[in-house]
């Protein structure tokens, strides 16, 4: 069986500060790795994904991703955020014996403040 | 290129009926997920359709239930309602072979 776990629920952060948004995972078998995007009133959209390789990956409006095996982690960062920046970020991960079927965290709002 | 839509946008029932929830998936798409999405948490997979026949199931009861169409649109249809089956309930579909999921904006169905 696989479970992801967010860390924080909320992680409040000053506009053009960093932030990290941390997910962990636990899985028998070989995953692949996402986090989605979830603003107000809107649907899910992909932020960035981990297949293979290289284990930084980057994705959209600025955020990056690392991949860490030994650890069982996948945490996003951003060096400087925005106030367009505030939504729930959801880490997710697909067994790949799974046809593509995900496996949720909880979410991590994301606050900006001014 | 029209993304993937969902009807109706919100929906209140009382527990004991039936709902069916509606979904179009992204053109060229012809894998569709649904997920229900309860307040203040995470997606379910509840289940994912392909070539009109369900080929994956996460641990709902049979209650909930689905189809796909010849065009690969999808019905979400749920028996008996609980008050626990309140949640957001989002429509995925993909392309077969490619991992990324593309969501529609969900039904938000309220049970009394």
């Amino acid at each position: 069986a696989q479970s992801v776990t967010q860390l924080d629920s909320q992680v409040p952060v000053f506009e053009e500060a960093p932030v990290e948004l941390r997910c962990n995972y636990s899985s028998s078998v070989s995953v692949y790795l996402f986090w989605y995007v979830q603003y107000p009133n809107q649907g899910l959209q992909l932020l960035l994904k981990y297949l293979s390789g290289s284990t930084l990956v980057k994705g959209i409006n600025g955020f990056e991703a690392e991949f860490n095996k030994s650890q069982t982690s996948f945490h996003l960062r951003k060096p400087s955020v925005h106030i367009s920046d505030t939504a729930e970020y959801f880490c997710a991960v697909s067994p790949m014996d799974s046809n593509y079927q995900l496996i949720w965290g909880a979410g991590t709002k994301l606050i900006i403040k001014p | 290129e029209t993304g993937v839509t969902q009807s109706p946008t919100h929906l209140i029932k009382t527990r004991g009926q039936q709902v069916t929830l509606r979904c179009s998936s992204q053109s060229g798409h012809n894998t569709v997920s649904w997920y229900q999405q309860a307040l203040g948490q995470g997606p379910q997979f509840i289940f994912q359709y392909y070539r009109e026949e369900e080929n994956g199931r996460g641990n709902f009861p049979p209650r909930f239930s689905g189809l796909q169409f010849p065009n690969y649109s999808s019905e979400l249809n749920v028996n008996a309602l609980e008050l626990d089956d309140s949640a957001l309930y989002l429509c995925a579909s993909r392309q077969t072979g490619n991992n990324e999921q593309f969501f529609g904006p969900g039904t938000r169905l309220t049970v009394l």
